[in-house]
């Protein structure tokens, strides 16, 4: 299994509400990485979780909470966001960060719109 | 941090011409470029990458070129066919020091074939 998975695949939230995306692989990886990409730009590297442990906060807004409760899943919380917050957020996973000079699984992505 | 550039943004080549995409990189502690290729709608896959202690490295009809010296690598895509459209991302990493975890990505170049 080489998939890294991603869910829901389309949210739509307003500015009050609470929800949560979801990402799971089993590759053994013990990397995750929470990415968001605007159309036609590169991803931005948002949280790094290495080995259970957040590793890497790129200073993203506290309305952005990462979780990851085991080494197979990554969560990711929203609440109270804003339009501009409106992107394809990306799970990927890899094997180790202190190698991690290997390749980057990424999943299809959660696109979130925000109204 | 490290800064990569990307060029072109944009390039369109006739079906079966070749399609070379370049970037520099800025700290020479990064030693591992790999390259990421995004379909619309679809999630980046690394399609090659290259380490800081081979020069070249070749795949089929896509080959990566690496100088250090310089601090550049490129991208070549030979035979191109009209599946190869894509927007392509370079990134550069280090395993070591304040970028580990992080994939700095280029700015992305979108490839159209033309059949």
């Amino acid at each position: 299994d080489t998939e890294v998975t991603q869910t829901p695949k389309h949210l739509v939230m307003g500015m009050t509400n609470k929800k949560s995306l979801k990402c799971e692989q089993h590759m053994g990886h013990r990397a995750m990485y929470w990415y968001k990409q605007k159309a036609k730009k590169p991803p931005e590297l948002m949280f790094v979780y290495s080995y259970e442990k957040l590793s890497i906060n790129e200073s993203v807004p506290s309305r952005f909470s990462p979780e990851c409760p085991n080494s197979s899943l990554l969560n990711l919380h929203l609440h109270a966001l804003q339009p501009e917050d409106s992107a394809l957020y990306l799970c990927a996973s890899s094997q180790d960060v202190p190698r991690n000079t290997g390749e980057l699984f990424f999943g299809e992505g959660s696109r979130l719109t925000v109204l | 941090g490290e800064n990569v550039e990307q060029h072109p943004s944009t390039l369109s080549v006739q079906e079966g011409d070749s399609a070379v995409i370049k970037c520099t990189y800025s700290d020479s502690a990064s030693n591992y470029f790999p390259w990421y290729k995004q379909e619309l709608g679809k999630r980046p896959q690394l399609i090659i990458d290259i380490r800081s202690n081979v020069g070249e490295k070749k795949d089929q009809r896509i080959a990566v070129t690496l100088n250090k010296t310089a601090k550049h690598f490129s991208l070549h895509i030979t035979e191109t066919q009209p599946e190869d459209s894509a927007v392509y991302f370079c990134a550069a990493t280090s395993d070591r020091g304040s970028t580990l975890g992080r994939l700095y990505f280029g700015r992305g170049t979108q490839l159209t074939v033309w059949p």
